[in-house]
């Protein structure tokens, strides 16, 4: 059972059409959430923590909002080089696995000009 | 400029060889995790350490993959005899410390194909 999902699983855009990548998690008792981008052959590379509900963060043309079940990535006029697979991850507080990361399968976004 | 270092990058062997994966994760990193990724599955845990104990290895088949890290600076990971279904990338990455939230940055990853 997948605890950590992703949708949609891919979404095409054009230049300058913004959008949200959701990630929603089923399990309670959460620690952290983690978004990251992955560019093909090449590792995830960190985006962003959010930690509580409400909580926001910003870069760029990219916003993280949590929510108590789910988080949003913004995506406000995208341009191609944003294309890549975002991933999104979870941290769960349970004793003995605390610190693992549970990986939902990604978006795969492809901003065209 | 900090980062994890994984070698090999690319690796195809024969099924039946031995394949190992070295990792070098981010000076002062306390928490090492291995992951692989497939199209199929996504990014699926294999294992993780935490000042070098393994925590959580349920990932991993155990009659044939092994992990260990022999000090704070390289994490390795083994596949012995090694079949055509792991073929998959390998991704190794490193947290300041996992228990405290903070992100895991990763490594570009070995791409191994057993033929």
């Amino acid at each position: 059972e997948d605890q950590v999902t992703q949708s949609p699983e891919a979404l095409r855009l054009q230049e300058g059409e913004s959008s949200s990548l959701n990630c929603s998690y089923t399990v309670s008792g959460l620690r952290g959430l983690f978004w990251y981008r992955q560019d093909p052959g090449k590792g995830p590379e960190f985006l962003f923590t959010l930690y509580s509900a409400g909580e926001e963060k910003e870069k760029e043309r990219l916003k993280a909002t949590l929510t108590k079940k789910e988080s949003f990535l913004h995506i406000t006029a995208p341009k191609p080089e944003d294309s890549a697979t975002y991933l999104c991850a979870v941290q769960f507080d349970r004793g003995s696995t605390l610190g693992r990361l549970y990986f939902g399968r990604g978006t795969q976004l492809t901003v065209w000009p | 400029d900090a980062r994890v270092t994984q070698t090999p990058r690319d690796k195809v062997t024969e099924m039946g060889q031995e394949v190992t994966m070295r990792c070098q994760p981010i000076l002062g990193h306390n928490t090492v995790f291995w992951y692989r990724q497939t199209m199929m599955q996504g990014l699926e845990l294999l294992a993780y350490f935490r000042n070098r104990a393994p925590l959580d290895d349920s990932g991993m088949p155990k009659d044939r993959f092994s992990a260990e890290m022999p000090d704070a600076t390289l994490a390795t990971l083994k596949i012995q005899p090694s079949e055509p279904r792991d073929s998959a990338v390998y991704f190794c990455a490193s947290a300041a410390d996992g228990a405290l939230n903070t992100e895991a940055f990763f490594g570009q990853g070995t791409r191994l194909t057993v033929v």
